[in-house]
């Protein structure tokens, strides 16, 4: 079945490192989306990308969809203890019925 | 306001007891899922609810019974509960049946069955 695959599973850095978190699907995607969850809170939309080859930068947060639209990064420019969290890529159900398909997450941890 | 809301926040109950989780949304959206995330964070959708209507059902075993009396709830009931739904449950509504939309999710409800 169509699968988000995201990694690395964990990634621990010093304040002040960047960090990139990849994730590829099994499937051409009409669009993907970011979210973050922090320690013991919700899901949180961060970005959606639509278009191949599509860059979106949020402050420190950089967005990239890749050109064949099947892959998709984030990248954190000198991470700071507030991104601490769990950062989720998620693709829409190739099959509709308006269902995302989450990738398994990349736990991030900053050590001040 | 809350976007999403959902209640209890924790439930903690014993094994083969029936429990309801309620949700609801002030976001004026279509749809509406229960999705599961366990201990190692992988999120799955259960549910999804599109203007009171079951849109999606995946291999849920038939102890989680979801109600929709209207498209801002949907609730879930789970009958006989087992050592294995301990996880968190998070509601999440989104704007329209449709491909580019954001879900927007409430705060879950972490279920520990003892």
């Amino acid at each position: 079945g169509q699968q988000v695959m995201q990694i690395p599973q964990y990634q621990h850095v010093q304040e002040g490192e960047d960090f990139t978190t990849y994730c590829n699907s099994s499937t051409t995607l009409s669009n993907i989306q970011w979210y973050k969850q922090r320690p013991g809170g919700h899901p949180v939309f961060l970005i959606q990308l639509v278009k191949s080859g599509e860059v979106k930068k949020q402050k420190r947060l950089t967005f990239q969809f890749g050109e064949a639209k099947k892959n998709s990064s984030l990248h954190i420019t000198a991470t700071q203890t507030t991104d601490v969290g769990t950062y989720f890529c998620a693709g829409p159900f190739s099959g509709g019925y308006n269902k995302l398909i989450f990738g398994a997450g990349t736990r991030l941890a900053v050590h001040p | 306001d809350t976007a999403v809301s959902q209640t209890p926040k924790y439930l903690v109950t014993q094994m083969g007891n029936d429990k309801s989780i309620k949700c609801e949304q002030n976001l004026g959206h279509d749809t509406m899922y229960w999705y599961k995330q366990d201990s190692k964070k992988f999120l799955k959708i259960m549910f999804s609810y599109n203007n009171k209507e079951l849109i999606i059902n995946e291999t849920v075993p038939n102890r989680f019974s979801p109600k929709s009396p209207d498209k801002a709830h949907l609730n879930l009931h789970i009958n006989s509960l087992e050592l294995g739904d301990s996880a968190v449950y998070f509601c999440a509504s989104s704007r329209y049946q449709g491909l580019n939309t954001e879900a927007f999710f409430g705060q879950g409800t972490r279920l520990t069955v003892v």
